[in-house]
């Protein structure tokens, strides 16, 4: 399988403790986008990563959010001291750059928190 | 701010008919892009069709083609011949700037009725 991967698909928390969340890139692309998607909405961008860089955090980051990509590879989205408001679906997409035209964000699977 | 906006919630269609899906967008960009995605129950979000929105010919992908509607900021998709396949929710995208950061509408979730 060549796609989009992430890790784990669900995960079952109680408030105030930490998790982390991992996806894994099509080999070849170097820009990785988290979003995240509540119930009965469409998915909201957190954050980008071109390479090893984050270029961007989306204002819905909160200081307990954390997402890295070392080497360019995979990333990891971590969140701390867990509320029953992060209670969603982590949505990671990855893509090429586009030096002409558009290209197409390819999405994974996504990891179903729940905060009880 | 940009902003997409899918005003039906949920729509139903008879197996092998056409259904519109409805979008309205609002941007002040010239350069941008519009999607359609599609999400099947637990499963990935893929992308059913692109618009450039430089391009005045409307996008067909198989069954699938869009009314694109600069002036208006309208980009409503139709599906032909509906099949049971076609069922998910699907959300109408906007793609803007370098960083191509995507801003999706609330969806619309169709049904398929056999």
């Amino acid at each position: 399988d060549t796609g989009v991967s992430q890790d784990p698909r669900h995960k079952i928390t109680k408030r105030g403790q930490n998790v982390t969340f991992r996806c894994d890139p099509i080999s070849e692309h170097n820009r990785l986008y988290w979003y995240r998607q509540t119930l009965g909405q469409g998915p909201e961008f957190l954050t980008y990563f071109q390479n090893e860089a984050q270029l961007e955090k989306s204002r819905l980051l909160s200081d307990r959010f954390s997402a890295e990509r070392p080497k360019g590879s995979f990333s990891t989205l971590e969140i701390q001291r867990t509320e029953q408001g992060d209670s969603a679906m982590y949505l990671c997409a990855s893509s090429l750059p586009r030096d002409r035209g558009i290209s197409e964000q390819y999405f994974g699977p996504g990891t179903r928190l729940t905060v009880t | 701010a940009q902003t997409v906006t899918q005003s039906q919630p949920e729509m139903s269609v008879q197996e092998a008919e056409t259904v519109t899906l409805s979008c309205t967008y609002d941007t002040s960009e010239s350069d941008y892009y519009l999607f359609w995605y599609k999400q099947p129950p637990s499963r990935q979000m893929i992308l059913v069709i692109r618009q450039e929105a430089y391009k005045q010919q409307n996008a067909t992908e198989n069954r699938f083609s869009v009314n694109f509607q600069k002036a208006a900021k309208s980009f409503s998709l139709k599906i032909s011949d509906s099949q049971l396949g076609d069922a998910a929710m699907y959300f109408c995208a906007y793609l803007y700037g370098q960083d191509d950061k995507i801003i999706f509408g609330k969806g619309t979730r169709l049904h398929i009725l056999p």
